[in-house]
C-alpha cells in the first residue's frame, strides 16, 4: 500500500508570493490533516479535512487555507508569504473514524526569501 | 501558550536500560494522547496512544502511562535499543470527532551502544 505522498518536496518562494502544496493520502483514508513544523515551535496543527469539509482548525491566520477533493487528495495554500512561513509542512492521513492512527508524509520544505 | 510540554529537549540512555520520556499538558479537554517517533528527513511515525479512560497502554517494548490528575503522561521504552534513537513527540487531542492534535516540542533520545 503506498504511503502518504506530498509534492513538491522542496520549494523556494519570495515574500508576498503565494504557494500551493499537495498531499495524496493513503488509499481509503478520508481524513487529511496539515501541520507546520519549525525548529522553535515544533509541530503546529493547521487544519483537518474529512470528506471535503474542514472538520477542525488550528490557530493560524486566514492566509493559510486548504481544501480537499472528492478523491481525498488535499491542497494547502498560503497567500502573501512571510519570512516566518519558512517551515516543513507535513500532511497526515487517517481513515477518519474518530481518533484512529495518523500516517504522515515526508513533508514539503518551504523556504521564503 | 504551550498546551503540551516536553520539558527535556534531550535524553541519553545506555542500550538495554529503560528510557522514560515525559510530557505534561494543561488542557483538561484533551482525552486522547499519542506518541510519535521521528527520524531525520522523515515524517513522524505513530508509536502508541492512550485514551483518557485508561491509565496504561502497552505495546511490546513501549508503554504509555497517563496520570490525569497530574495532567502528565510518560513513555517507557524497555529495553532501549540504538535504533530507538530519534525525536519523540508527545501529542494530545480533544475528541471533536476528528483530529485537532497539539504536539509537544519533542525530546531527542540517544541510545548508546
Amino acid at each position: 500500500k503506498a504511503g502518504v505522498t506530498q509534492t513538491p518536496r522542496y520549494l523556494i518562494k519570495t515574500r508576498g508570493q503565494q504557494v500551493t502544496l499537495s498531499c495524496s493520502p493513503i488509499s481509503g483514508h478520508r481524513s487529511v490533516s496539515w501541520y507546520q513544523q519549525t525548529p522553535g515551535q515544533g509541530l503546529q496543527f493547521l487544519f483537518e479535512y474529512f470528506s471535503e469539509t474542514q472538520r477542525n482548525k488550528g490557530n493560524f491566520p486566514g492566509r493559510f487555507s486548504g481544501r480537499q477533493f472528492s478523491n481525498s487528495r488535499s491542497e494547502m495554500n498560503v497567500s502573501t508569504l512571510e519570512l516566518g512561513d519558512s517551515a516543513l509542512y507535513l500532511c497526515a492521513s487517517s481513515i477518519g473514524q474518530g481518533l484512529d492512527e495518523q500516517f504522515f508524509g515526508p513533508g514539503t520544505r518551504l523556504t521564503v526569501l | 501558550d504551550q498546551q503540551v510540554k516536553q520539558n527535556s529537549p534531550s535524553l541519553s540512555v545506555q542500550e538495554g536500560r529503560i528510557s522514560i520520556l515525559n510530557c505534561d499538558y494543561t488542557n483538561s479537554m484533551f482525552d486522547y494522547f499519542l506518541w510519535y517517533k521521528k527520524y531525520p528527513a522523515e515524517g513522524p511515525t505513530f508509536l502508541i496512544s492512550i485514551s483518557s479512560i485508561k491509565d496504561k497502554n502497552e505495546d511490546g517494548r513501549f508503554t504509555v502511562f497517563l496520570n490525569k490528575s497530574a495532567k502528565h503522561l510518560s513513555l517507557h521504552i524497555v529495553p532501549s535499543q540504538p535504533g530507538d534513537s530519534a525525536v519523540y513527540f508527545c501529542a494530545a487531542s480533544p475528541n471533536t470527532g476528528g483530529f485537532k492534535t497539539i504536539f509537544g516540542a519533542g525530546t531527542r533520545l540517544f541510545v548508546k551502544a
